[in-house]
């Protein structure tokens, strides 16, 4: 069964601070990895999408990388700020397929 | 350009009431799916439309829920009658096509309270 697997389930850190979001996967085979952002009361948005041969891609303040030989992904977010208090979802696409498997989340708090 | 827009934006119910969500995706976005998230979980699929053909709806329970895309256009998300377990936010989302290449747009979601 296709997993998603996100830690930490949640995070507070100080503003201005840097963090690091973790992704592990088992969809196979797989397309895409995509980074959403939800904030509380509104629906998901795309931050990022990394296809297999894409190993890095940012997004303002926003860095994935992605390593698909282990399927780990991470988001690190650099110079934190109160807006970026949300909940971060890691969404893997199998090849050949529209359905989405998405991972719970990891809830970050920017503390001023 | 406006994005996926539903209604209510939230609804209280009692049990065994029936309800109804209203979707109104991207102009020209073909494929339609509906969400059910549950506090501190990620988004689950309930079915999704290619134009007007639902092609999977193998997560709608469908002794309670049933959906209809008329026109291929917005649609409808009905629960009857609801249980507890159903309070959730039902989510909406479009995308131009169903290849995994494509981005699926969500709108801001319906939350549902059964009491």
């Amino acid at each position: 069964k296709n997993q998603v697997e996100q830690s930490p389930q949640s995070l507070i850190i100080l503003e201005g601070k840097n963090c690091t979001l973790q992704c592990n996967y088992t969809v196979s085979p797989f397309s895409n990895l995509r980074w959403y952002k939800q904030d509380t009361g509104r629906g998901p948005v795309s931050l990022t999408i990394m296809t297999f041969s894409e190993n890095t891609k940012s997004n303002g303040r926003y860095t994935a990388t992605l390593d698909a030989d282990t399927k780990q992904s991470s988001l690190h977010i650099t110079a934190s700020q109160l807006s970026d208090s949300a909940s971060y979802i890691c969404v893997v696409s199998e090849s050949g397929y529209s359905t989405l498997t998405f991972g719970k989340g990891t809830m970050l708090l920017v503390s001023p | 350009e406006a994005g996926v827009v539903q209604s209510p934006r939230y609804k209280i119910i009692e049990k065994k009431q029936p309800v109804a969500f209203w979707c109104n995706p991207i102009s020209g976005h073909n494929t339609l799916y509906w969400y059910l998230q549950n506090l501190g979980q990620g988004p689950e699929l309930l079915i999704r439309y290619e134009n007007e053909e639902a092609v999977d709806d193998s997560q709608l329970p469908k002794d309670r829920f049933s959906a209809e895309r008329l026109k291929g256009v917005d649609s409808t998300l009905k629960i009857q009658p609801a249980e507890l377990g159903d309070s959730a936010v039902y989510l909406c989302a479009s995308s131009p096509g169903q290849s995994p290449v494509y981005e699926q747009y969500f709108g801001p979601g319906t939350r549902l309270t059964v009491t």
